[in-house]
């Protein structure tokens, strides 16, 4: 079925420092594909999202763009806050249904 | 609006015994999701519900878990005889599905379970 790898965290930035965060898939054709956050203590929340190929999603100064060339769908963002500090799950529908499969998250701390 | 509700926030329950947790998706959401949030497995699926099909159970773990949705809103997920591995956040998500090809989910803050 349609899987994500997420690159390992936990990443430490410091503030206004860039952030890339690699997420890879392989998936049945060309599904949506998303990025969630989990702030401290609170739910996932959708970022951003893109629903074919060469899309760019964007919210809150991050961005990601679909690229079926390369199966990736990297989370960008030029200049964290500490407010941005949380985990970051990569997910798609999984193949056949319509739940999502996400990555294994991860967790963004930046420091002031 | 208001957005998907999860209760219990917090659950701590003896091993053996049931628990039940409730979700109240967004009005107008005609899919409903369970997952479930542990340091060991990450986010796994559960169960999905769309409308009046039958429920997609293929994520439950064992036949300790079950889930039902009342008149296409509420939906409950019991855990019978929970043991210590059930001990996880239990999240629930829903979703516009008929005419939406972009499956976006929207998350309640979710149940701690802790099974001692």
């Amino acid at each position: 079925g349609n899987s994500v790898t997420q690159m390992e965290g936990p990443v430490t930035l410091s503030e206004e420092a860039f952030l890339t965060i690699n997420c890879t898939y392989t998936a049945t054709g060309y599904p949506s594909l998303f990025w969630y956050v989990q702030y401290p203590g609170e739910g996932l929340q959708l970022l951003l999202k893109a629903t074919k190929a060469d899309d760019k999603g964007s919210n809150k100064g991050f961005e990601a763009t679909y690229r079926k060339e390369t199966t990736s769908f990297h989370l960008e963002k030029g200049s964290v806050q500490v407010s941005d500090s949380a985990v970051y799950f990569c997910a798609l529908p999984n193949t056949g249904r319509r739940a999502l499969t996400f990555g294994s998250g991860t967790r963004l701390q930046v420091q002031p | 609006g208001a957005g998907v509700s999860q209760s219990p926030s917090n659950k701590v329950t003896e091993k053996g015994k049931d628990v039940e947790l409730r979700c109240d998706p967004i009005s107008g959401h005609t899919a409903l999701y369970w997952y479930r949030q542990s340091l060991g497995q990450g986010l796994e699926f559960l169960i999905y519900f769309q409308g009046n099909s039958a429920p997609d159970k293929s994520g439950l773990p064992s036949d300790r878990f079950s889930a039902e949705r009342t008149g296409g809103s509420v939906s409950t997920l019991t855990i019978q005889r929970t043991q210590q591995e059930d001990s996880a956040v239990y999240l629930c998500a829903s979703s516009l599905v008929e005419g939406s090809s972009s499956y976006e989910q929207y998350f309640g803050p979710g149940t701690r379970l802790t099974v001692t």
